[in-house]
């Protein structure tokens, strides 16, 4: 079935250090991909998504390209903060609206 | 704009109870989905209901868990009798008829002792 692999955590880095975290997927369609993060305490937002190959998915500094070939959707950000702090959840989302998630990866950048 | 409303955020309950959890969604927002999250991985879905009638239910588990938008704006989520390996974050997120990109709330934190 479809599902998403991420890459475990928690993943621990300084301040202005380079992220990156994997992540895979397995569709038998052509879904869509998406980042979300959840900060302390709260709920799940939207971080950036792609919707076919080759988009590049934008937001606060963040960027992830949708890659076919390789199935993957990795996540990265040139120079990190404290505040980015947070889970960060990969997604897919198939026929129906319907998203999976994968498992999360827990940031921790340390000033 | 006002985002998804949970209540409430936190429920310690002992094993055998009855807890109910309430989601608002965005006004306008015509999907509205429970997801399941427990400690250490992603959220899972639980039930989707568009307006007031059920998308997809296939993962309730429903034995124990109803769920019900009378009015398809509201929801709730009942757990009945409550079970350990029910001690888990239930999120409600909602979204606009076929969007794709979903809003959650805060989560109820669910302790079952």
């Amino acid at each position: 079935g479809d599902s998403v692999t991420q890459m475990e955590g928690p993943v621990t880095l300084s301040e202005e250090a380079f992220l990156t975290i994997n992540c895979t997927y397995t569709a038998t369609g052509y879904p869509s991909l998406f980042w979300y993060v959840q900060y302390p305490g709260e709920g799940l937002q939207l971080l950036l998504k792609a919707t076919k190959a080759d988009d590049k998915g934008s937001n606060k500094g963040f960027e992830a390209t949708y890659r076919k070939e390789t199935t993957s959707f990795h996540l990265e950000k040139g120079s990190v903060q404290v505040s980015d702090s947070a889970v960060y959840f990969c997604a897919l989302s198939v026929e129906d609206d319907k998203i999976i998630f994968g498992k999360g990866t827990r940031l921790h950048i340390l000033p | 704009e006002a985002g998804v409303a949970q209540s409430p955020r936190y429920k310690i309950i002992e094993k055998r109870q009855s807890v109910a959890f309430w989601c608002n969604p965005i006004s306008g927002h015509a999907t509205l989905y429970w997801y399941q999250q427990i400690l250490g991985q992603g959220p899972k879905l639980l039930i989707q209901f568009q307006n007031n009638g059920v998308v997809d239910d296939s993962q309730l588990p429903k034995d124990r868990f109803s769920a019900e938008r009378l009015k398809g704006v509201d929801s709730t989520l009942k757990i009945q009798p409550a079970k350990l390996e029910d001690s888990a974050v239930y999120l409600c997120a909602s979204s606009f008829a076929g969007e794709e990109t979903q809003y959650f709330g805060p989560g109820t934190r669910l302790l079952v002792l």
